[in-house]
């Protein structure tokens, strides 16, 4: 048990369809990341969220993908209208106010056919 | 922006030999210095990290050495065991938001 908990695990879906992820990070982590990952590459920066506030975003989040954290706590990342090459694992991660290290989730692994 | 190298792709070693893990980062002003080892099916998992003021740190078998003057950092791991198997990533972060920059791991097979 990682404390950072992702939920679906795993998710299907025809192309064109919306999804919602969800991210639960471990309490009191104010700061919470989205990564994707896609086979055999590196985790990728997506987004940044500090507190309920979205600080960064990639230019890899293109118009399609929205990503919210209301009232700070849990964080949801939403695509819209999913193409074949947004299948990937989406993977969330946090940190707490005064230390470097990230822990993260056990991530979505999203397939679109 | 920062841009991490990582390398070897692949690592194959015997049972109880060492493995080493290398990469290589472009910004300077980068100062935080993690790995992760990720199994299959599993999220990444912080196994060691160096600050960028310091130039190595151990946790019994695995350790890290930086530096910073040829912005590069190596993972050694000692006495391998089966167990250690799985793909290694470096990454690299600085600035006010601290995000990870990752290289593209390493698969780490440890033959028993």
């Amino acid at each position: 048990d990682t404390g950072v908990s992702q939920d679906p695990r795993h998710k299907i879906t025809k192309r064109g369809q919306n999804v919602t992820f969800r991210c639960d990070p471990i309490s009191e982590h104010n700061r919470l990341y989205w990564y994707r990952q896609t086979l055999g590459q590196g985790p990728e920066f997506l987004t940044y969220f500090q507190n309920e506030a979205q600080l960064e975003k990639s230019r890899l989040l293109s118009d399609r993908f929205s990503a919210e954290r209301p009232k700070g706590s849990f964080s949801t990342l939403e695509i819209q209208r999913t193409e074949q090459g947004d299948s990937a694992m989406y993977l969330c991660a946090c940190r707490g106010p005064s230390n470097y290290g990230y822990t993260f989730g056990s991530g979505t692994r999203l397939t679109v056919v | 922006g920062e841009n991490v190298e990582q390398h070897p792709s692949t690592l194959s070693v015997q049972e109880g030999d060492s493995a080493v893990i290398k990469c290589t980062y472009s910004d300077s002003a980068s100062n935080y210095f993690p790995w992760y080892k990720q199994e299959l099916g599993k999220g990444p998992q912080l196994i060691i990290d160096i600050r960028s003021n310091v130039g190595e740190k151990k946790d019994q078998r695995i350790a890290v050495t930086l530096n910073k003057t040829a912005k590069h950092f190596s993972l050694h791991i000692t006495e391998t065991q089966p167990e250690d198997s799985a793909v290694y990533f470096c990454a690299a972060t600085g600035g006010g938001f601290q995000k990870l920059v990752f290289g593209t791991g390493t698969r780490l097979l440890v033959s028993p």
